[in-house]
């Protein structure tokens, strides 16, 4: 099975802080994403990436970086967290042809809390 | 704008029970695909089914199954002789190229 490893399961930091979120998959997928989850809003795409190096907003890209320098990591950045980043992030990954018709395989999500 | 509809945020269904979580979806595509994903407490989300629009067959995994309406443009997920197991959020999301999902069904199951 496909694992996708998210480095912190629950983070807590402070305003203005620059914070990364890791994520590592396993299987040589080609395709890595973050979302963001909140209740009621649902998974909304921060950033995704369909090769290394190579990067793609999402629909809420504001305030967020990614970093893609090797094949199975795709990191998230908040340059200076705020408040309003407090949050679920999940990464995600699939083999190829973007998220088209592909299985996405999830991680098991980083709780964000920014103070 | 494509959108993804899920209008009870909450859903109730004793053990061996049937269960049946709505979805809506609004779009000018002819050629797309829907899915069902499911995410536990351990919130690691896992797909449930699958369904390709230009196919008028029902999808089925198992106890899962969907009814998907193209012309309404819905697409629910029935879920059957329900598990203590199956307690979770459900998401239902639409793509094309971009994956796009709704706000979640949270399903709790009772013995």
């Amino acid at each position: 099975d496909v694992k996708v490893t998210q480095s912190s399961r629950y983070l807590v930091k402070r305003t203005g802080e620059k914070v990364f979120l890791e994520c590592v998959q396993d299987m040589d997928h080609e395709n890595m994403f973050w979302y963001r989850q909140d209740p009621g809003l649902g998974l909304r795409l921060i950033y995704f990436s369909y090769d290394v190096k190579m990067k793609e907003k999402g629909d809420i890209p504001e305030g967020y970086s990614v970093s893609r320098e090797k094949k199975e990591r795709f990191s998230l950045i908040l340059e200076s967290a705020s408040t309003n980043q407090t949050s679920m992030y999940l990464c995600a990954s699939s083999l190829n042809g973007g998220q088209g018709n592909e299985k996405l395989f999830f991680g098991s999500g980083t709780q964000l809390s920014v103070l | 704008a494509q959108t993804v509809t899920q209008s009870q945020p909450e859903m109730s269904v004793q053990e061996a029970e049937t269960v049946t979580l709505s979805c809506t979806y609004d779009t000018s595509e002819s050629d797309y695909y829907l899915f069902w994903y499911k995410q536990p407490p351990s919130r690691q989300m896992i797909l449930v089914i699958r369904q390709e629009a230009y196919k008028q067959q029902n999808a089925t995994e198992n106890r899962f199954s969907v009814n998907f309406q193209k012309a309404a443009k819905s697409f629910s997920l029935k879920i059957s002789d329900s598990q203590l197991g199956d307690a979770a959020m459900y998401f239902c999301a639409y793509t094309t190229d971009k994956l796009i999902f709704g706000t979640g069904t949270r399903l709790q199951v009772f013995p």
